[in-house]
């Protein structure tokens, strides 16, 4: 079963413009992940926010936790074409194996 | 070779064969996953291991094997594949240091199955 659920499913937009993808969860995390993936490729991991954070930054990627909420935010500032992929977010829950769920995905495209 | 390798790229099956899909990681990363791609459904865990020696299995583990010999090699196996096992497979690795809640995972470049 999907911890995590992105939303929404498909985001497109114009090169320059911000695009916001959000994730909510479920079950107390120790930290969420957000990656991404390029049409037949493997998933790169962008950045990774721990519970006791509220904001991550790196690059042009800002990521907002709200754990009371059980819901993040990743923002891609200024999107570029080559921005266009799929972004998943994963939480992990900790325990002795730290295996991350990930949810089903947005698929961001970015017109030039 | 740096990062993850997954062989082969492609792969088209006769159902009821027997299949093994291989991954390699030359980074010396404690923890491996296995997971299969279908459109829809995300991301699901099929088997992992915490260590060299040791495997559990994920969300969907049936019809599918894995063992971990040493620390760089996690193979997938197949027993008698099934056409619901058709699928983009993807292999992981974490360093997975206990305590340092650093669990990024690094992924291979995948392994597209059909099974007829």
């Amino acid at each position: 079963s999907q911890q995590g659920e992105e939303d929404p499913q498909a985001l497109s937009i114009q090169e320059g413009e911000n695009a916001t993808m959000n994730c909510s969860y479920k079950t107390s995390i120790n930290n969420l992940q957000w990656y991404r993936q390029n049409s037949g490729r493997g998933l790169v991991h962008l950045i990774l926010i721990r519970s006791n954070e509220r904001e991550k930054h790196s690059g042009r990627l800002r990521v907002t936790l709200d754990t009371s909420k059980k819901s993040s935010s990743l923002l891609i500032t200024a999107s570029r074409a080559a921005d266009t992929a799929s972004y998943f977010c994963a939480t992990g829950s900790g325990g002795s194996n730290y295996k991350l769920t990930f949810g089903k995905g947005t698929l961001l495209t970015v017109n030039p | 070779i740096a990062g993850i390798t997954q062989a082969p790229t492609s792969q088209i099956l006769a159902a009821g064969r027997r299949m093994t899909l291989r991954c390699t990681q030359d980074m010396r990363h404690n923890a491996m996953y296995w997971y299969r791609q279908d459109l829809g459904l995300g991301l699901r865990l099929i088997h992992y291991s915490n260590t060299a020696g040791t495997t559990g299995k994920g969300e969907v583990p049936d019809g599918y094997s894995v063992s971990r010999a040493n620390t760089d090699d996690f193979p997938l196996t197949l027993a008698s594949a099934v056409p619901s096992q058709t699928s983009v497979y993807f292999c992981a690795s974490s360093k997975q240091n206990a305590g340092a809640g650093n669990n990024e995972q690094f992924f291979g470049p995948g392994t597209r199955l059909t099974v007829l």
